[in-house]
């Protein structure tokens, strides 16, 4: 089966710009979440989507949005770049019923990531 | 205080020898636990996860949960040099999943 895949790999872009990030999740996956990683604040949750609603937010500005469509592939929009936007922005997806547990969170599976600079 | 915190290391050990890596969640209702490895430059990728108190293995990787102290380790037995990477825990409730900033582990050949 094949894993999550994100597009585009790297990206640059200049302050002010916007940008779209696309992510497919493994067949069977109905669950998308997106995470920003940086050195300094790690791994940070953005948004979750599963059939096609936001089913969770982090404590990002509005700049961030995302969506999802019917066949779960998901993407992520930032508009008004800024230089604190570089970062490795990842996703990730996960298939109902894996938590394990009433209340948990389903089992994750990261794709590669896409590497976003902002000049 | 943070929600998921680790010893961000490195924690250095000699191949061969076991590594042991803890993590500390502060949300009691928390239900599931995760730990991902992470490469310089790649995603993370799990490892395992767990969801009872108690201990679980899977090949040279033991994950251990304690609900009432709010405690997950990872022990990696026979570690060897390509186990050298970041190690992230994560916690979860209610579809959120919250990572600590992770551990370096760099085991010495």
């Amino acid at each position: 089966k094949a894993g999550v895949t994100q597009t585009p790999r790297y990206l640059i872009k200049t302050r002010g710009q916007q940008v779209t990030l696309s992510c497919s999740p493994i067949s069977g996956h109905r669950s998308v979440s997106w995470y920003q990683q940086t050195p300094g604040q790690g791994l940070q949750f953005l948004f979750e989507y599963f059939s096609e609603t936001q089913r969770n937010k982090g404590n990002f500005p509005g700049r961030f949005s995302g969506r999802q469509f019917s066949n779960s592939r998901s993407e992520m929009n930032v508009s008004t770049l800024e230089l604190g936007d570089s970062a490795l922005y990842l996703c990730a997806s996960s298939a109902p019923g894996t938590s394990g547990a009433l209340g948990g969170t389903d089992t994750q599976y990261f794709g590669p990531g896409t590497r976003l600079t902002v000049l | 205080q943070k929600e998921v915190e680790q010893n961000s290391g490195p924690l250095s050990v000699p191949e061969g020898a076991i590594a042991s890596l803890n993590c500390t969640y502060s949300d009691r209702g928390s239900q599931s636990f995760f730990w991902y490895r992470q490469y310089s430059g790649k995603s993370p990728e799990l490892i395992m996860f767990i969801y009872s108190n108690g201990d679980k293995e899977d090949g040279r990787f033991t994950a251990q949960l304690n609900k009432a102290s709010q405690y997950v380790s990872l022990l990696i037995r026979d570690s060897q040099p390509s186990d050298s990477a970041t190690y992230l825990c994560a916690v979860g409730g209610f579809q959120k999943l919250v990572f600590g900033t992770g551990t370096r582990l760099l085991v010495s050949p």
